[in-house]
């Protein structure tokens, strides 16, 4: 089975500051992990993925991650946060490449940038 | 990237009557395709996978007679709730995977808000 945590419910940091959102996962074999983002209202938005290779993912809106086998983590950060920023964000792993096996979420986190 | 499109976008329907959400793939082929719930403040919960031409695997706990996917093209995947109910009323995303080696990213659509009165 594969699962996903995301340890805080909201994070507040304000404009300007390094953010850090906080995943961490559970999967039988090779984690094929991603990050998203919701805005009120709306679906989903892709920001990145990490597949295979350099730790450390680069995303969308500046956005990155960085991928520690042994902590089982995919913790996103943003080195200098914005107000448009705030939204929900979700991480979600999947236990194979392809096929269909679907992507399993957290919970969530709600991000909160403070003007 | 890849756009997923959802119709209707917002739905208020009776109890007792069924109601039809569509999920396309704008721009690229689905071979597979998902249906998630969100309950507020809540993440997503996977309701189905189809994959075209074949029936929807459903996950515990979701009625198969009650929740109707149908996938008949690569491009359309159709969720129909049957006989709504109040606690029927969610936010309803679907999510659509591109069938070529390699492509490993799911796109999701804009969700559609049911309320059920």
């Amino acid at each position: 089975a594969q699962s996903v945590a995301q340890p805080e419910d909201q994070v507040k940091v304000a404009e300007g500051n390094p953010l850090t959102v906080k995943c961490t996962y559970s999967v039988s074999g090779n984690p094929y992990l991603f990050w998203y983002v919701q805005y009120p209202n709306r679906g989903l938005q892709f920001l990145l993925k990490y597949i295979t290779g350099d730790n450390l993912v680069k995303g969308s809106y500046g956005f990155e991650a960085e991928f520690n086998k042994s902590q089982t983590s995919f913790h996103l950060k943003k080195p200098s946060a914005l107000v448009s920023d705030s939204a929900l964000y979700f991480c979600a792993v999947r236990g194979s490449y392809s096929g269909n096996t679907p992507l399993v979420f957290g919970k969530g986190t709600r991000l909160s940038v403070i003007a | 990237g890849a756009v997923v499109s959802q119709h209707p976008s917002r739905v208020i329907c009776k109890s007792g009557t069924s109601v039809k959400i569509e999920c396309r793939s704008l721009d690229f082929q689905a071979t597979t395709m998902f249906w998630y719930r969100q309950f507020p403040k809540q993440s997503l919960m996977l309701m189905a996978t189809s994959n075209e031409g074949s029936k929807a695997t459903y996950e515990q706990g979701v009625e198969k007679d009650k929740f109707l996917i149908n996938h008949a093209s690569l491009t359309l995947s159709t969720l129909t709730v049957t006989s709504a109910h109040p606690e029927d009323s969610s936010f309803y995303i679907c999510s659509a995977r591109e069938g070529l080696a390699g492509v490993d990213t799911q796109y999701f659509g804009p969700g559609t808000r049911l309320t059920v009165l």
